[in-house]
């Protein structure tokens, strides 16, 4: 298995701008976590996913970010519009219920809004 | 909510040398615990980790250590290697480990 993809890598991007961030979790993980990851503010849960389901969003900072599963291969960040303080690393990370809380989590994308 | 305070922000230790990085955590009902390691511009990974009903586990030269009264939990890192330079994230949540708080993080310099 590849382990959890994420694209792009790197975003820059102006204020304003939309931006959509891309996770495919590993094939057969029930959960996937989208995470931020700043150096203020460390590592912060966004959102998370079982069986495709959000289950709690209660970290996603404003309603300028959404985030949706349509199927278990695939996940999308959106952020719109995009501010500077966005920028950050974003993480997804999926874990197999059956198999414990070991998180596996993707190489991230690293967001620059300038 | 839980919070997670980890200690210190840096540390820098001779090759061969022990590191221990500490963590407090707030909410009683947290039992799982997790360290986590990510290396320059990479992916955080987990290293080790422990539940409530254990006080110390260990694997090869990394162990942790769990106080449940005092809501402490320790990583011991014995013989440091240069290859053990990382940031080192711990965690708490509750069963089921879906909400993981993490800490600060703490920088490891080994220095050989």
């Amino acid at each position: 298995d590849a382990g959890v993809i994420q694209s792009p890598r790197h975003e820059v991007t102006e204020m304003g701008q939309e931006v959509t961030l891309r996770c495919k979790p590993i094939s057969g993980h029930d959960y996937l976590f989208w995470y931020r990851q700043t150096m203020m503010r460390g590592l912060e849960l966004l959102i998370y996913f079982n069986n495709n389901v959000p289950i709690d969003d209660s970290g996603m900072p404003e309603d300028r970010f959404s985030a949706k599963m349509p199927n278990a291969s695939f996940s999308t960040l959106k952020i719109q519009p995009s501010e500077p303080r966005d920028s950050a690393v974003y993480f997804c990370a999926s874990r197999a219920d059956r198999a414990g809380e070991k998180l596996f989590f993707g190489s991230g994308t690293q967001l620059s809004v300038l | 909510g839980e919070n997670v305070e980890q200690h210190p922000s840096t540390l820098s230790v001779q090759e061969g040398d022990s590191a221990v990085i500490k963590c407090t955590y707030s909410d009683s009902a947290s039992n799982y615990f997790p360290w986590y390691k990510q290396e320059l511009g990479k992916r955080p990974q987990l290293i080790i980790d422990i539940r409530s009903n254990v006080g110390e586990k260990k694997d090869q030269r990394i162990a942790v250590t769990l106080n449940k009264t005092a809501k402490h939990f320790s990583l011991h890192i014995t013989e440091t290697q240069p290859e053990d330079s990382a940031v080192y994230f711990c965690a708490a949540s509750r069963v089921g480990g879906n909400k993981l708080v993490f800490g600060a993080g703490t920088i490891l310099r080994v220095k050989s």
